[in-house]
């Protein structure tokens, strides 16, 4: 059974800080990663994606992959109330246009 | 901007009714998919499509059928509506997985 996993929190940081968001994944064959945010009652929206051992930054998003630890992470730098929202891992085969694994998300708090 | 359309936010159906929930693209992308998603349980795949008139089982495809006619177009029909598909209902093209707005079915 291919399975990500998240803690489901909620994971609490004050503004301003750096939020650490986790995910591991059971299947060696995935070769694709993605971090969605979703905000209570919307339906996600995809903010970052990685296929490479390493660390990818975007703005104040860093994801970072070990694919010998199964290990993928987002970073969410000077968090910001707005930030405060359930992230979605997931990871896939190929590229995204195929069947993705998800995990049942991390619920992330950022208080002022 | 990509644009995933459902039709509807939110419905509110009776116990043994057909429902239909449409999907549409305007991206030209092949492949589409229909999850659902409760509390707890977070993204489950329904049913997907690479191509017009192709379809695939997902995860949870019992009491579920689906129709793909039209290569924008992608609907997911419950073929006698019961209260345990009371959830939120989500369709997503490829290519960056974009996401409808979601329909937030309830059957009563």
């Amino acid at each position: 059974q291919k399975e990500v996993e998240q803690n489901s929190g909620p994971l609490s940081v004050p503004e301003g800080a750096i939020a650490s968001l986790n995910c591991t994944y059971s299947d060696r064959g995935s070769q694709s990663f993605f971090w969605y945010r979703q905000y209570s009652g919307k339906s996600p929206e995809l903010i970052m994606s990685i296929y490479s051992n390493g660390d990818k930054e975007d703005g104040r998003f860093t994801a970072q992959l070990n694919k010998a630890s199964q290990y993928v992470s987002l970073l969410i730098r000077d968090s910001q109330p707005s930030d405060s929202a359930t992230y979605l891992c997931a990871a896939g085969e190929r590229d995204s246009n195929y069947q993705l694994i998800w995990g049942a998300g991390t619920k992330l708090i950022i208080k002022p | 901007d990509v644009k995933v359309t459902q039709s509807s936010r939110y419905l509110v159906k009776r116990t043994g009714e057909k429902v239909f929930l449409e999907c549409v693209q305007d991206m030209d992308h092949e492949n589409m998919f229909w999850y659902r998603q409760d509390p707890g349980l977070g993204l489950r795949l329904i049913y997907f499509s690479y191509d017009v008139k192709m379809k695939e089982k997902g995860d949870i495809p019992e009491g579920y059928s689906v129709s793909r006619e039209k290569k924008e177009r992608f609907s997911l029909i419950l073929e006698s509506a019961s209260t345990n598909q009371t959830s939120m209902y989500l369709c997503a093209i490829g290519g960056g997985y974009t996401f409808g707005s979601g329909t937030r079915l309830t059957v009563v």
